[in-house]
């Protein structure tokens, strides 16, 4: 149980252009999904934090208008890089949880999605 | 959310059992530990996480100190498979919408 997948695992794209990232929980209804971006030979770094049905919130210093977070459903929430740069080039990674018994608020992370751009 | 340290890299031998320590000296009464691990180019992976009672699954056993200040992550046959950064963190758990901070991690190496 508790699976998330990310699509597409990998993608390509010219300096310019927009990117859309899939994020959905398979088997659970996720609450609040979260996403974090990971440069080569660091950790991880939260990018924003998104409810269903609500606005999501961004972490300091992360723009809002140029990283687009929807997260229309239960199960899927989509993450836009909006004029996509080579600084942009980075494994963008989601997870999601669902609830807050324990164990139900743990978060469940997908397998990633390795952006880069030329 | 406090603030873990973990060791930068550890190793053991294949088979043996694999201890990894974290300090948080300055976990609050409502904040949990939890363990993760991220193999090379993948999602992190949930492991194990606890309050004060030492917890046990499939994949690792959760020992915490009885002060809380530490804990160690035990994973009692190491494989190969098992390489890994391993992140320790502590979060504020009951609701769902609590987010991880993740720090550095120990990147465990496995020897054959």
């Amino acid at each position: 149980g508790a699976v998330v997948s990310q699509h597409p695992s990998w993608v390509i794209c010219k300096s310019g252009t927009s990117v859309k990232i899939e994020c959905r929980s398979l088997d659970f209804q996720a609450t609040t999904m979260f996403w974090y971006r990971q440069f080569p030979k660091q950790s991880l770094m939260l990018m924003a934090t998104s409810n269903e049905g609500s606005k999501a919130t961004y972490e300091q210093g992360v723009e809002k208008d140029k990283f687009l977070i929807n997260h229309a459903s239960l199960t899927l929430s989509t993450l836009t890089v909006t004029s996509a740069h080579p600084e942009d080039s980075s494994f963008y990674i989601c997870s999601a949880s669902w609830g807050r018994l324990f164990g139900q608020e743990t978060q469940y992370f997908g397998p990633g999605t390795r952006l880069l751009v030329l | 959310d406090a603030k873990t340290t973990q060791p930068t890299s550890m190793d053991c031998a294949e088979g043996r059992a694999a201890n990894l320590p974290c300090n948080h000296s300055t976990i609050s009464g409502n904040e949990y530990v939890y363990w993760y691990r991220q193999i090379h180019s993948q999602g992190p992976q949930y492991i194990i996480h606890g309050l004060k009672n030492n917890e046990t699954n499939e994949m690792a056993s959760l020992i915490i100190t009885e002060d809380r200040k530490s804990s160690t992550l035990i994973l009692p046959h190491a494989t190969l498979r098992d390489t890994a950064v391993y992140y320790c963190i502590v979060r504020v758990a009951g609701q769902s919408s609590y987010k991880l901070i993740f720090g550095s991690g120990t990147r465990l190496l496995v020897r054959p």
